[in-house]
């Protein structure tokens, strides 16, 4: 009964590759988020999604290209990866959009080789 | 633009130590202010939030305060355990422009038995 579960956890993969990585939350939340950790641990929003619509979108390459299916699902697609794409990317969500409390998943780390 | 540093980045204690970690943010129209934890290979955990309006939150043996005026927040650990060992994030909530939450780099903690 994880709050917010997101698969793979670990994926490793070739340069030029696409992949997706999938998040779910059962807390009831309308909001979702995508962030980014990179090998220094800086924590970095890429996008936000309230009630199924972009609300956020940072300065992200085009080639990752998030979908939200319904609120309580926000998957991150992303295509040609590179190198520098190798990172953990975490879900998240929270109650609203409007700064309340917010629910990590475990984390997925991606390996570009 | 909000930025937000701790310090120091790494602490290393006793068991049975009090501790304070701080955090500063640059920008003092925020909306709130959280703490996590995150424990290697694991997502992130919530720890304390603190409205803006608010001066401090109280959880079991952790107690946050808040100076929006001066930017600064701290987290106290009373009594700290080998158990807290992880590395403990602040993160403010801006105001405006989405209430985008943007992330301390954080400290590591290491409590000693």
């Amino acid at each position: 009964d994880t709050a917010v579960s997101q698969t793979p956890k670990y994926l490793v993969t070739q340069m030029g590759n696409d992949k997706s990585i999938k998040c779910e939350q059962n807390l009831g939340h309308d909001t979702m988020y995508w962030y980014k950790q990179d090998s220094k641990k800086f924590l970095k929003i890429m996008f936000s999604y309230n009630n199924k619509e972009l609300i956020i979108n940072e300065t992200v390459p085009n080639r990752f290209s998030p979908k939200s299916p319904d609120k309580a699902h926000l998957n991150l697609h992303i295509n040609s990866l590179e190198l520098g794409d190798s990172a953990v990317y975490f879900c998240a969500s929270s109650l609203s959009d409007r700064g309340n409390t917010i629910y990590f998943g475990e984390g997925s780390w991606l390996t570009v080789v | 633009k909000q930025e937000v540093t701790q310090i120091p980045a790494a602490l290393s204690v006793p068991e049975g130590e009090n501790l304070v970690l701080n955090c500063s943010f640059t920008d003092s129209a925020i909306y709130n202010l959280q703490w996590f934890r995150q424990d290697p290979g694991k997502g992130l955990t919530s720890l304390l939030l603190i409205q803006s309006s608010q001066r401090e939150q109280t959880s079991g043996r952790l107690n946050a305060s808040l100076d929006k005026s001066s930017g600064r927040s701290t987290l106290y650990i009373a009594a700290s355990q080998p158990g807290d060992s992880a590395t403990y994030l602040c993160a403010v909530t801006r105001l405006t422009g989405g209430f985008k939450t943007i992330f301390g780099a954080g400290t590591r903690l290491f409590v000693k038995a």
